[in-house]
């Protein structure tokens, strides 16, 4: 089973700045990683697909890079409700899915 | 638009089972697969296993094979996600979701609670 790990698990951040959240796989997942955003009380939201396409409805402040083993979703400019989990999740053991632990973005 | 609605939330004791529905409409149902993600209390997601609505061919995570079976009816637009031999740490909230490897649209939850 491939190992998602993401960092950090809190990230501090104050309105207006940026955010990098990391994820790790622990083995080749190609560009077939996902990123979701979950706010209490909700179920996830997709933001970002193919480790770096957007669907039409998120904002462009949303953005993913990184291929292989290393990723990284980067938001910019955050926003009030852009505080929440994010978590990845690889797809590229089709038909095996997992995700990562999560990320909290809290205000700071 | 994309809906997926779930079943209402359940209690279950110990060594029973649980059936959820998710119901889709919005889409083709049979064009994309459907996946069961669950999410204990304070805790992260897992992905249980999918169905591919169109064969009826399920996958499941090796940590619930045996115990998870997926069903679809595509005169119904619906898919039924039974989880048998629960136990406390299966309280949590369940979720459907709609999309290929990745989960597109998703359900709004269905809390199930094991308690003796």
């Amino acid at each position: 089973e491939i190992v998602m790990t993401q960092s950090p698990a809190t990230l501090s951040v104050s309105p207006g700045e940026t955010a990098t959240l990391s994820c790790r796989a622990s083995q080749s997942v190609r560009s077939n990683l996902a990123w979701y955003q979950q706010k209490p009380g909700q179920a996830p939201r997709l933001l970002i697909y193919g480790a770096s396409t957007r669907p039409a409805i998120i904002p462009a402040r949303f953005s993913g890079s990184g291929s292989g083993t290393d990723f990284t979703l980067t938001i910019s400019s955050l926003q009030s409700e852009d505080f929440a989990v994010y978590y990845c999740q690889q797809y590229n053991s089709w038909p095996s899915l997992t995700f990562g632990g999560g990320t909290k973005v809290e205000i700071k | 638009q994309v809906q997926l609605v779930q079943s209402g939330a359940e209690v279950k004791k110990p060594g029973a089972s649980v059936k959820i529905s998710c119901k889709a409409s919005g889409y083709t149902f049979t064009s994309y697969y459907i996946h069961w993600v669950r999410q204990a209390p304070g805790q992260g997601l897992e992905w249980l296993g999918m169905i591919n609505p169109s064969s009826g061919s399920p996958s499941s995570a090796q940590r619930f094979q045996g115990r998870v079976t997926m069903t679809g009816d595509t005169s119904a637009s619906t898919v039924d996600m039974e989880l048998s031999g629960l136990e406390s740490g299966d309280t949590a909230t369940y979720y459907c979701a709609t999309g290929y490897g990745y989960a597109e649209y998703w359900g709004q939850g269905t809390l199930v609670t094991v308690s003796s």
